[in-house]
């Protein structure tokens, strides 16, 4: 079955410094992996998806499919990156999105 | 476009009541789907249709029951509310029947708490 870990439920970091938000999957096939986040008092978003492989607010994250890891990373964090992350996956064929535990992201000024 | 609403945005119910939580999108998708959110869970998916007429189960449907008689409208019910069913629900929609695939458009959510 497709599992992800989010290992940590709370991170923070101080503004300027590089955060990174780990996610791990359980799935031996070719998954498609997102990360969503949701700001306080707004929706759920999309923040980006590995296939398209291009940096949002100056969010990359790169699939390893060697450590089956997604993990979400931005050099300098801002108070405004303050929010839930999600990491998702869906496998191909499957018509599921499962999503991971989330980690609440601090940005302290 | 109001993209995906949902209604109630808050409910309080009794155990034992039945009720049903709104969801409906403009954006003529395929895919809907609930979720609920728990804190320390994350996400996890209910129920998901893949269009009119279609609907399967998810991580945790029992307790739930969906229909999905036109594209627009994806309600869910819920047959006899319990304590354990006290969360925020989530609506989302996405273009295609492979809809797991794109971007999930979300509703606002709905807070449920069951006494």
């Amino acid at each position: 079955a497709q599992r992800v870990t989010q290992p940590e439920k709370l991170l923070s970091v101080f503004k300027g410094a590089p955060v990174e938000l780990k996610c791990n999957y359980s799935y031996s096939g070719s998954p498609e992996l997102f990360w969503y986040v949701q700001y306080s008092r707004q929706r759920l978003q999309l923040l980006l998806r590995h296939i398209s492989r291009e940096s949002i607010k100056g969010f990359t994250a790169d699939l390893n499919k060697g450590e089956t890891s997604f993990h979400l990373k931005k050099p300098f964090a801002q108070e405004e990156d303050s929010a839930m992350y999600y990491c998702a996956l869906t496998q191909g064929g499957s018509e599921k999105l499962v999503f991971g535990k989330g980690t609440k992201l601090t940005v302290n000024p | 476009n109001a993209g995906v609403t949902q209604t109630p945005k808050f409910q309080v119910l009794k155990t034992g009541q039945s009720m049903t939580l709104q969801c409906a999108q403009d954006m003529n998708h395929e895919y809907m789907s609930w979720y609920r959110q728990d804190p320390g869970m994350g996400l996890r998916l209910i129920h998901y249709s893949v269009g009119a007429g279609i609907t399967d189960q998810g991580e945790v449907p029992n307790g739930y029951n969906v229909s999905r008689s036109t594209t627009e409208d994806f309600p869910l019910r819920l047959l006899s509310a319990a304590p354990s069913q006290t969360s925020v629900y989530f609506c989302a929609s996405s273009y295609g029947t492979r809809g797991a695939k794109y971007e999930q458009y979300f509703g606002p959510g709905t807070r449920l708490t069951v006494t």
